[in-house]
């Protein structure tokens, strides 16, 4: 059963803290995305990869860090530098740099405490 | 820098009704246009994917057409039901080699039984 996984569904932060969130595909696609999405907003890019061990800022990188050892995972921390990090964050992959179909994960949902 | 505007923002209407949602870009040097639903709380469901090259897609009761030259991308719902109840975004992929998409606000419809 192909798809994109993330976990967690609910990640708590306290103050000063680094949190990750973590973003699995089995669909051997070669793109992988992560996005924010604040209440009554439309999804920001955050981070994109094109491919292992490269990635690129997107428009609101400031706060989070990336990492793409494997072409299976996408992990997004979200730094203290972040000042503002609640929010809904999406995961996406796409076959391909190209413009192609990107396919969601579940979502995860960050609180601060 | 691209901004895509989704009218209405939010739309009721009953069971069986014939819907149009719009989605306008302002650049026009768009790869693609795409639909999306999302279900509260959960990730997004890629609906319609329209090439810039193509005037029209259609899946079942769903049609999405693109006119570049106006910047439009119209979401048509045929003989709408309640579990047709979701937010809807359209969002337009960058003339970039990567797969940036630009996203709209969404449109909140509500199909009542």
């Amino acid at each position: 059963d192909g798809g994109i996984t993330q976990s967690p569904k609910y990640l708590f932060r306290k103050e000063g803290q680094n949190v990750t969130l973590s973003c699995e595909q089995n669909l051997n696609h070669d793109a992988m995305y992560w996005y924010r999405q604040d209440p009554g907003q439309g999804l920001r890019l955050i981070y994109y990869s094109q491919i292992v061990n490269d990635f690129q800022k997107g428009d609101i990188a400031e706060g989070y860090s990336v990492s793409r050892e494997k072409k299976e995972s996408f992990p997004l921390t979200v730094t203290s530098a972040q000042k503002n990090p609640t929010a809904f964050y999406l995961c996406a992959s796409s076959r391909g740099p190209k413009q192609e179909t990107q396919y969601f994960g579940p979502g995860t949902r960050l609180l601060v405490l | 820098k691209q901004e895509v505007t989704q009218i209405p923002a939010a739309l009721s209407v009953p069971e069986g009704e014939n819907l149009v949602l719009n989605c306008s870009f302002t650049d026009s040097a768009i790869y693609n246009l795409q639909w999306f639903r999302q279900d509260p709380g959960k990730g997004l469901t890629s609906l319609l994917l329209i090439q810039s090259s193509q005037r029209e897609q259609t899946s079942g009761r769903l049609n999405a057409s693109l006119d570049k030259s106006s910047g439009r991308s119209t979401l048509y719902i045929a003989a709408s039901q309640p579990g047709d109840s979701a937010t809807y975004l359209c969002a337009a992929a960058g003339g970039t080699s990567y797969g940036k998409l630009t996203f709209g606000q969404g449109t909140i419809l509500t199909v009542h039984p």
